[in-house]
């Protein structure tokens, strides 16, 4: 099974700054790695797949990189609505696996 | 619009069984792998498995295998996902969850809202 690790645990940002949350795999997953968002009691959102793909209706602020074990999704300027808790997700072997999940907050 | 809506929360002692429906519409319901993710109180996203609708084939994730099925009804557009011997610890919200595009790996594009399932004796 292949293990995703998220880091940091918490994110504490003011609006406007630049958050960068990290995903490394425990093997190479090469780009098929998906990033959601989850708002308090609400399902999750795809935000991007394959590394780097906006899904529909992602506002461009949101932007994914990385390829084999690690990977990135960068916020470019937080805004308040971005509070949430962000997983990634592989696609690469069979179970599909999630990382355990970044909070994002506002200071 | 694509969406899938999912059947009430359920309470259910220790060792009974509980069945999760979830109705698609606004596409081709045997064209979509469906897959259930569930998600413990406060902890993280666990994918369970996926249902292929047009041929009832499944994929199960090995921590469930022979405690989950996962079902269609195509006349209805539903699929069902039934967890046996219930423990405390799958108490949880539980998703079905369709992909973006057509294969089974596909990254999950529309969700339902979710159903919450507790076990207490």
């Amino acid at each position: 099974e292949i293990v995703l690790t998220q880091s940091p645990a918490t994110l504490s940002l003011s609006p406007g700054e630049r958050a960068t949350l990290s995903c490394r795999a425990s093997q190479s997953i090469r780009s098929y790695l998906a990033w959601y968002q989850q708002k308090p009691g609400q399902a999750p959102r795809l935000l991007i797949y394959d590394s780097s793909n906006r899904a529909t209706g992602i506002p461009a602020r949101f932007s994914g990189s990385g390829s084999g074990t690690d990977f990135t999704l960068t916020l470019s300027s937080l805004e308040p609505e971005d509070v949430a808790v962000y997983y990634c997700q592989q696609r690469t072997n069979w179970p599909l696996t999630f990382g355990g999940g970044t909070k994002v907050e506002i200071k | 619009q694509v969406q899938m809506v999912q059947s009430g929360a359920e309470v259910k002692k220790p060792g009974a069984s509980v069945k999760v429906s979830c109705k698609a519409s606004g596409y081709t319901f045997t064209d979509y792998y469906m897959h259930w993710v569930r998600q413990a109180p406060g902890l993280g996203l666990e994918w369970m498995g996926w249902i292929n609708p047009n041929s009832g084939g499944t994929n199960y994730a090995q921590k469930f295998q022979g405690r989950v099925t996962m079902t269609r009804d195509t006349s209805i557009s539903t699929a069902y996902m039934e967890l046996s011997g219930l423990r405390s610890d799958d108490t949880a919200v539980y998703y079905c969850a369709r992909g973006r595009d057509v294969t089974n790996t596909s990254p999950f594009g529309t969700w339902g809202q979710g159903t919450l399932v507790t076990v207490s004796a």
